[in-house]
Formats: structure tokens, sequence, C-alpha cells
């Protein structure tokens, strides 16, 4: 069984948009809308910012959203800020025997 | 309010045994699945396993299948991971999480602990 895809990292300015993917199979993230993001700045614990493909729990800014098109999910931070400079982390549901698969990590530079 | 309280740092040899753990409170434990994460130094989250302490039914993450044990004590809200014989590749930071559960399904971390290090060292 193997993880998630995502890219091992992305960067943007202050203001602009940027968008982390993250690729799985028909047993996880194309098969069930239980894709979770999460994430993890130096030294800290993770932290939830999108579940269920798209919602985000109490108190997330609403810069991050999540989406979902066949096997990829995809999590999109708008207005980028230079508190964003973090890793994010995707996991999702998977029919295999660990029930969960977590994607490598992204890490986020802004520039 | 729904917390995950880890065991505090080890530092032990190769070979040693080992047992961390994680108390929930705030929350019925026993209708939540509780998973363990690895983050080994530099390295991203790993994924080590999940138990569901109302039956705990338990799943390995294929890269420490046989090399670690996951288990509960319902009675005291707690989860366990442990190692028989452990090697300095088990120096990392380990999370244990709550997931959501929707029926049976872990359906996302919604509360993470503050993570235990473990570092194996001669």
């Amino acid at each position: 069984q193997s993880g998630l895809t995502q890219p091992a990292s992305v960067s943007g300015s202050p203001g602009q948009s940027i968008t982390i993917s993250c690729t799985g199979t028909n047993s996880d993230i194309g098969g069930f809308n239980y894709v979770s993001w999460y994430q993890q700045r130096p030294g800290k614990a993770p932290k939830v910012i999108i579940y269920d493909v798209s919602f985000r729990p109490s108190g997330v800014s609403s810069r991050f959203s999540g989406s979902k098109s066949g096997n990829t999910a995809s999590l999109t931070i708008s207005g980028l800020q230079a508190d964003d400079e973090a890793d994010y982390y995707c996991s999702s549901y998977t029919t295999s025997d660990s029930l969960v698969v977590f994607g490598g990590g992204t890490k986020l530079t802004v520039l | 309010e729904v917390q995950l309280v880890q065991s505090g740092a080890e530092v032990k040899k190769p070979g040693e045994s080992l047992k961390i753990s994680c108390k929930g409170s705030g929350y019925t434990f026993a209708n939540y699945w509780i998973a363990w994460v690895r983050q080994m130094p530099g390295k991203g989250l790993e994924w080590v396993g999940i138990i569901y302490p109302g039956d705990s039914d338990r799943r390995y993450g294929p890269s420490v299948q046989g090399q670690v044990t996951i288990s509960v004590d319902k009675s005291i809200s707690t989860a366990y991971l442990q190692w028989s014989s452990l090697q300095a590749s088990d120096t990392a930071m380990y999370y244990c999480a709550r997931h959501r559960t929707v029926g049976t399904t872990p359906a996302g971390v919604d509360v993470w602990g503050q993570g235990t290090t473990v570092i194996v060292s001669s």
C-alpha cells in the first residue's frame, strides 16, 4: 500500500494564492470524502485545517479551502501570509488494511 | 474540552523495551479511533497505526508492521504504543491523535496529542 502523493514543495508571494495537490486512488481519495489536511509549523504538533474534503474546523481562516476531483484532493490557500509558511499534509480513509493513508507532506515557502 | 495528553520524553538504549501512553479526556473514549503517527527528525508524518477502543480492533501501517504494538485500556481512557526491543531507527516524535468516527470509520484526525519524544541511543 502506497501513501498519497504530494509535491515536496510549493512557494508563493504574500497575497498570492497557491494550491497543493494530493493524489491517491479509487481505494482512498476517489472512493470517499474523508480527506483531511493538516498544517504543521516547526516544532509544533500538527493542526487540522480541512476535514471531509472541504470543511473548516472552527477557528480556521476562510483563506484555507479544500476540494476534490477524482483521485486528487487539493488545498488552496488564498491571500498568502508569512504565517502560512509551514508543512502541509493530507490524509484519507482507505479500504486497505491500515484504514488511513498519509501524504508525504509539502513544504510551503512564502517568498 | 477534548484533550489527549501523552506521556513524557524517553531516552532508551537499543534493545530496551518501552511503552508510551496517550490519555483521552472530555469525551467517550471507547467511541473514537485513536491513531499513532511517527515523525523522525527532519522528516514528514508517518502512519504507525490505529485502534478502536470499543473493541480493540487495531491496524498497522506497512512501515512498522511487527515492530510495535498498539493497545488500549478503556477503563482509564488510555492508549499505548509499545516496543519490545528498540532500535536507533525508532528515534522520533510520536503523536497520538483522535479520529472523527463516522459509524465505525476513522474519518480524519480532529484532536492531536502534544507528542512524545523517543530517543534511542547507546
